[in-house]
């Protein structure tokens, strides 16, 4: 089958860095994305990856390894805004998108 | 326009209604989808149109119904639905000339939460 592993749940404090980690068994692999959703409201397009190594984006960076079928998404200077949920999704050989449960990543001041 | 508008942002209806929720991009994408979302969960894919065409139905019952009547909207038909489909239903859209290359990235509308009485 297919999975994409995330932790449920992270903490971390406003103006610190923080990483989450994606893992997944896919059949197939046509690219990596981040996605951010506030609650109630649209996920919206972070990064994607398909060679190995790491995309930067202002604050945000997203790191892959396809031999390990492992990413990350690293947000520094984190901001009371970053609060929302991170969605991991990998595209498998049919280019069908497989999600993550997401991360629900709190700040604290 | 970057945007994807969905309407109602909220539907309440009984297990006898028929209602219909909307979806409009005009960002001249050529791919639209449907999403279920249930809470804490990741969005679930239900539906693909491509170039107007339905593309993909991944085995949704009937009593949901998609219409694409032209390459900006979307519909999503509703009849006879059950409390458990109560969920957040999300219309995506993506360029159509990525449909088959890696960075297909799709642009969220912001949802229809429905409840089911």
């Amino acid at each position: 089958g297919q999975n994409i592993d995330q932790p449920t749940e992270m903490t971390a404090t406003e103006g610190a860095i923080v990483q989450i980690n994606c893992t997944y068994q896919t059949s197939g692999f046509n690219g990596l994305f981040w996605y951010q959703q506030h609650a109630g409201e649209a996920p919206t397009f972070l990064s994607y990856n398909v060679l190995d190594g790491l995309e930067e984006k202002g604050r945000f960076s997203s790191f892959l390894s396809r031999s390990k079928g492992y990413s990350y998404l690293l947000l520094k200077e984190l901001q009371m805004k970053d609060s929302a949920s991170y969605l991991c999704a990998v595209k498998d050989s049919n280019y069908q998108l497989i999600w993550g449960a997401g991360t629900k990543l709190i700040i604290k001041p | 326009d970057t945007e994807v508008t969905q309407t109602p942002k909220h539907l309440v209806m009984g297990m006898t209604n028929k209602k219909s929720l909307k979806c409009e991009q005009h960002m001249g994408h050529r791919a639209m989808y449907w999403y279920k979302q249930k809470a804490k969960k990741p969005p679930e894919l239900m539906f693909v149109y491509s170039y107007e065409k339905l593309s993909i139905n991944e085995s949704v019952p009937s009593r949901f119904s998609p219409e694409c009547p032209n390459s900006s909207l979307l519909n999503l038909h509703l009849h006879a639905l059950q409390p458990e489909d109560s969920a957040l239903y999300l219309c995506a859209s993506s360029p159509m000339t990525e449909i088959n290359s890696g960075a297909n990235v799709l642009t969220f509308g912001a949802g229809s939460r429905l409840t089911v009485l």
